[in-house]
């Protein structure tokens, strides 16, 4: 069976440090491999999509970039946060773009 | 830009039928509705995904008119393990349509009371 896995599951970090989330998917190939983050009671924002290694989309221009340096691994990173990206991220993968989405338990991001 | 609109909050009871209905004026040729529902701190599961009429699967039913500009979800019989928030999403995972780019949007948040 398929299993995706996120982490870390919580993260303080200061105001102009560094950020990598890890993201890999189990079970499956080629899945196409996505980014989002939701603010505290509010919908999901895409953030990045991937339908292949090194293959990577940005919808929302922002202090934020993405990788694929693997088929199954999916990795999140910035060079400085901001207070602004503190919020819930969630990777998710699927096998096509209509498909089923399956949802990692994502990773909650505090920037201080 | 394609958009959903849902109402923000409904209550109900155990045991009774809950219907969620999404409103898509702008949907595409070619777009499926999709719902999804979400736990506090847990990532989306997927529900049930539909293009027109009827779909059912063992927790949930789409229903989905003739000129497609809205969608019903029913949940048959809730208990108080249903009480999340319930997205409804038009076009495909990345949020693309050929009207334009669409969201999760803010979902519908669910309470079933005892």
């Amino acid at each position: 069976s398929q299993t995706i896995h996120q982490w870390p599951a919580t993260l303080v970090q200061p105001v102009g440090s560094p950020l990598s989330l890890e993201c890999t998917v189990e079970g499956t190939s080629n899945p196409n491999l996505y980014w989002y983050r939701q603010a505290a009671g509010r919908g999901l924002q895409l953030l990045f999509y991937s339908v292949g290694i090194g293959q990577i989309s940005s919808e929302v221009p922002q202090n934020l970039s993405a990788s694929r340096p693997q088929d199954r691994q999916f990795i999140l990173s910035s060079k400085k946060l901001l207070l602004s990206d503190s919020g819930f991220y969630l990777c998710a993968w699927s096998y096509r773009a209509y498909t089923e989405a399956f949802f990692g338990q994502g990773t909650r991001l505090t920037v201080v | 830009l394609a958009k959903t609109t849902q109402p923000i909050s409904m209550d109900s009871y155990e045991g009774q039928e809950v219907n969620i209905t999404c409103s898509h004026n702008n949907i595409a040729t070619n777009d499926y509705i999709t719902w999804y529902q979400q736990f506090p701190s847990q990532g989306p599961r997927f529900i049930i995904q539909g293009y027109k009429t009827k779909v059912t699967n063992e927790v949930a039913s789409l229903f989905i008119p003739a000129d497609r500009k809205s969608s019903t979800l029913s949940l048959p019989r809730v208990s108080l393990s249903d009480t999340a928030v319930y997205y409804c999403l038009v076009g495909d995972i990345r949020g693309n349509t050929n009207a334009g780019k669409s969201t999760f949007g803010d979902g519908t948040t669910l309470t079933v009371k005892p």
